[in-house]
């Protein structure tokens, strides 16, 4: 079974465009979740994607959205990119409503020039 | 308490000592906790999903035991290896809420 899968693995944006990161769930798990890794800290919850529908967001800025396709594939998009957004982003799924453990895909490094 | 809290924040250990940390969660409409291992340039790896009052789990050395009424998990390592050096994350999860600790980093010195 294949598992999460993100892409891509390394993404290089100067200041002020915007960047695109991909995610698919493994089969089976609707809810996508979006997390950033800043350097020195822990896991920081971005986005909550499940069913189609964002059921949650984290103390993050508006141009920090997302959206979750018809097959809970997820895109998240950071527009006007600042130098503190380089980070890794991991993705993660899981089962409906979010009640079960998350498997995380291997994350996209974003360096902001 | 109305967050995830994971103590000690960070722990250094021999090799071979027997550690343990704690995950304090809020008690009111619990329906599950989850242990991940979270290595140094890998991702997060789930280690446990605990949804009953005295739950107890086991993997190899490593075990974690569960208290809904008061809020509070433990995990223990038997006889630390330098391979089980991660930062050990909780996580209390319920419809639509899936909330982090901050983790404890673990060092198993050789």
């Amino acid at each position: 079974e294949a598992g999460v899968t993100q892409s891509p693995t390394h993404l290089i944006k100067t200041r002020g465009q915007q960047a695109t990161l991909r995610c698919s769930p493994i089969s089976g798990h609707t809810s996508v979740y979006w997390y950033q890794q800043a350097l020195g800290l822990g896991l920081q919850f971005l986005l909550w994607y499940d069913e189609g529908e964002e059921r949650n967001r984290g103390n993050f800025p508006p141009r920090f959205s997302g959206r979750q396709f018809p097959n809970y594939s997820s895109e998240l998009n950071v527009n006007a990119l600042e130098l503190e957004d380089s980070a890794l982003y991991l993705c993660a799924s899981t089962g409906p409503k979010g009640l079960y453990e998350q498997y995380f895909g291997p994350g996209t490094r974003l360096t902001v020039t | 308490i109305l967050n995830v809290e994971q103590s000690p924040q960070s722990l250094h250990v021999q090799e071979g000592d027997s550690t343990n940390f704690t995950c304090s969660f809020p008690s009111s409409n619990f329906y599950a906790l989850h242990w991940y291992r979270w290595e140094t340039a890998k991702s997060p790896e789930a280690l446990f999903v605990m949804t009953l009052n005295g739950d107890e789990k086991k993997k190899g050395r490593i075990s974690a035991t569960l208290n809904t009424k008061e809020g509070y998990s433990y995990l223990y390592i038997k006889g630390s290896q330098p391979e089980d050096s991660a930062t050990y994350l909780c996580a209390d999860s319920g419809t639509y809420k899936y909330i982090f600790g901050t983790g404890t980093r673990l060092k198993v010195l050789a």
